[in-house]
């Protein structure tokens, strides 16, 4: 049950975009397509962004987009807003029927 | 109003024990798996435990496995985590999370969760 890994920070200014990385292995990401996104602003609990790899839940901007390829996952968040600035999570079903989270990205909007 | 609502967090001695509760309110309870998902301070989430809707499937993290049991009970929509054999490690505040059907992935609802803290 090893973490999946994420960039520790990213950062970028409004009306960008920029993605956030999630490597995994076959036992996870790359052999499942369960991969879901979270975004945690201080003091607050995650919000699901993401789920199924790319589907969004109700109420989420289409500025999220999510994708998978082999065993990396990406979140795209496009037309960045400062309310974006958060921590980013990405998790995995895994095999042995656990679940797997990434150490989180803290996003920084300039 | 569809949440959760986590109780029953607080200080403890290491070795000692502690039960947590998650109150479900606003959604069928009965039909979902649900999840413990902690945070120790500062860092990052960790998935603990999942209970399926009926019961029949219990798993856990390895690093609670024979520490931390997940049970619910239906007739009363509450999800409970009892913590034996606490360590410092184990400080942190406990989630509990909503799953999804049919898929296994994501968390789609979050409580805010109750602070343990495991200290002498």
């Amino acid at each position: 049950q090893s973490a999946l890994t994420q960039p520790a920070s990213v950062s970028g200014s409004p009306r960008q975009s920029i993605t956030i990385s999630c490597s995994g292995s076959s036992s996870d990401v790359g052999g499942y397509n369960y991969v879901s996104w979270y975004q945690q602003h201080p003091g607050k609990a995650p919000k699901l962004m993401i789920y199924d790899v790319s589907d969004r839940p109700s109420g989420v901007p289409d500025r999220f987009s999510g994708s998978k390829s082999g065993n990396t996952a990406s979140l795209t968040i496009s037309g960045l807003q400062a309310e974006d600035e958060a921590d980013y999570y990405c998790s995995s079903y895994s095999s042995s029927s656990t679940w797997v989270f990434g150490g989180g990205t803290k996003l920084t909007v300039l | 109003q569809v949440q959760l609502v986590e109780s029953g967090g607080g200080v403890v001695q290491p070795g000692r024990s502690l039960r947590l509760s998650c109150a479900a309110s606003g959604f069928t309870f009965s039909s979902y798996g649900m999840h413990w998902v902690r945070q120790a301070p500062g860092k990052g989430l960790e998935w603990v435990a999942f209970i399926s809707y009926d019961r029949s499937n219990k798993y856990y993290a390895d690093s609670v496995k024979g520490r931390l049991t997940i049970s619910r009970d239906n007739s009363q929509n509450t999800l409970s985590l009892q913590m034996n054999s606490l360590r410092a490690d184990d400080t942190a505040v406990y989630y509990c999370a909503k799953g999804r059907i049919p898929s296994p992935s994501g968390f789609d609802l979050w409580g805010r969760g109750t602070l343990v803290t495991v200290s002498s």
